[in-house]
């Protein structure tokens, strides 16, 4: 059962646009929300965090936003530019066992087009 | 330069044989996870440790064993007993776990079992 889903698998932008990676969960519990972007054969790098009580969080050209009745969270990126295409990755923190954890979605690949 | 550092960047191994993936960090970090990525998929949390000799399994522990010896080495032994060993394996630290605390993740070992 997928507690963190990223409905859409990808996504393309015209750079200097606006990109919007959305992100949905079932688990009201969750603490914190993450967004992780990745590129091929590489480790996740961490973009931005938003906490459970809060709505929104900005952080330069990303920003998060968190409906927490909708159960659901989105990043914006503006304006966008070709270095952020990648696949970006919706995470969720649960208290599980006594300490945190991550629960990732299956990810959104984003290209941003010249 | 902190970071995580995971070598080799690509392994190959007969089926059948043990093989073990390491991990290492300078980041000072209490807490380290080791992680599953599989095409199309999200992220999958194998073990996690939240300090030195002590180690909680995952979600996908199967198969899987590690130790933490030291507060800067996790290593994790895909054993012959995981029944599907090929994938990219990701190793990450956080400097605790709890709190919302973002982890931060090394570039990755992909492991191709043949």
């Amino acid at each position: 059962d997928q507690q963190v889903k990223q409905n859409s698998p990808s996504l393309s932008v015209q750079e200097g646009r606006i990109s919007i990676l959305n992100c949905d969960y079932t688990n009201s519990m969750f603490d914190y929300f993450l967004w992780y972007k990745k590129y091929p054969a590489e480790g996740p790098t961490f973009l931005i965090s938003i906490s459970s009580i809060k709505d929104k969080n900005e952080d330069g050209r990303f920003t998060v936003f968190l409906n927490k009745s909708a159960k659901h969270l989105s990043l914006h990126i503006v304006p966008s530019q070709p270095g952020d295409s990648a696949v970006y990755f919706c995470a969720a923190i649960v208290y599980q066992g006594g300490s945190e954890k991550l629960v990732f979605g299956k990810g959104t690949k984003l290209t941003v087009n010249p | 330069d902190g970071g995580i550092t995971q070598s080799p960047k690509y392994l190959f191994r007969k089926e059948g044989q043990n093989v073990t993936l390491s991990c290492e960090q300078n980041l000072n970090h209490d807490a380290m996870y080791w992680y599953r990525q599989d095409p199309g998929q999200g992220l999958r949390l194998i073990y996690y440790s939240q300090i030195v000799n002590d180690f909680q399994k995952g979600d996908i522990a199967e198969g899987y064993s590690v130790s933490r010896e030291k507060k800067e080495s996790f290593p994790l032994t895909v054993t012959s007993a995981q029944k599907n060993p090929t994938a990219f394996y990701l190793c990450a630290s956080s400097i605790g776990s709890s709190g919302g605390i973002p982890q931060y993740f090394g570039p990755g070992t992909r492991l191709t079992v043949l």
